[in-house]
């Protein structure tokens, strides 16, 4: 089955900075890649998501880079915020339906 | 309009006992997963209905994890013989249809004493 290996577990930036996140994956049959934020205590959300007919995404501070040769994805947050300080997951989805997650990165932006 | 909703909340039971979890999809959602996710973990698949049924069942750990959606939208996640190690956060999504995004539910904390 699929295997989703993320890094790093913890990442402190200063506010205004910007934050990398990588993930790699192990099913070169995987289409689908999205990042889900999630506050304590709370449900995971979706912040953005890419398809592998796409190598890079991007929504106002987020972007996502995918390379389906390398088998790996980062998710770019710029001018980071307080607000951002969460624990972000990557995922990997595709003919198995279900995702299969990374073991999170806690980001903490220092004001 | 409203997101997947999951009940209860919390549940805390001893071990040994049966604990039923209940789900409710944004409506209109015809597939739906359930998670479990364990403190500091990422979610972990558990079992996807498309419909009615159970079109992947193959992360249950064992025989005492089963699930239905007899009508094609809500959905009860049941654990027989409740164990520690069962203790978790049990996180339900709904998507549109397979492989569209999917939303997640606010999780049920189970707690087995």
């Amino acid at each position: 089955g699929e295997n989703v290996e993320q890094h790093p577990s913890t990442l402190s930036v200063q506010e205004g900075d910007s934050a990398v996140i990588k993930c790699t994956y192990s099913d070169s049959a995987s289409n689908y890649f999205p990042w889900y934020k999630q506050e304590l205590g709370k449900r995971p959300q979706l912040i953005i998501d890419i398809r592998s007919n796409v190598g890079e995404k991007k929504d106002q501070r987020i972007a996502v880079t995918l390379n389906k040769t390398a088998k790996h994805f980062s998710l770019h947050i710029t001018e980071t915020q307080p607000e951002d300080s969460a624990v972000y997951f990557c995922a990997a989805g595709g003919s198995a339906r279900q995702l299969t997650f990374g073991s999170g990165t806690q980001l903490t932006v220092l004001p | 309009g409203a997101g997947v909703s999951q009940t209860p909340s919390n549940k805390v039971t001893e071990k040994g006992k049966y604990v039923e979890l209940r789900c409710d999809p944004i409506s209109g959602h015809t597939a739906l997963y359930w998670y479990r996710q364990s403190l500091g973990q990422g979610p972990e698949f558990l079992i996807y209905f498309q419909g009615t049924g159970a079109a992947d069942d193959s992360g249950l750990p064992n025989d005492r994890f089963f699930a239905v959606r007899p009508e094609g939208s809500v959905s009860t996640l049941k654990i027989q013989r409740t164990e520690r190690g069962d203790s978790a956060v049990y996180l339900c999504a709904s998507s549109l249809s397979s492989r569209e995004t999917q939303y997640f539910g606010p999780g049920t904390r189970l707690l087995v004493l």
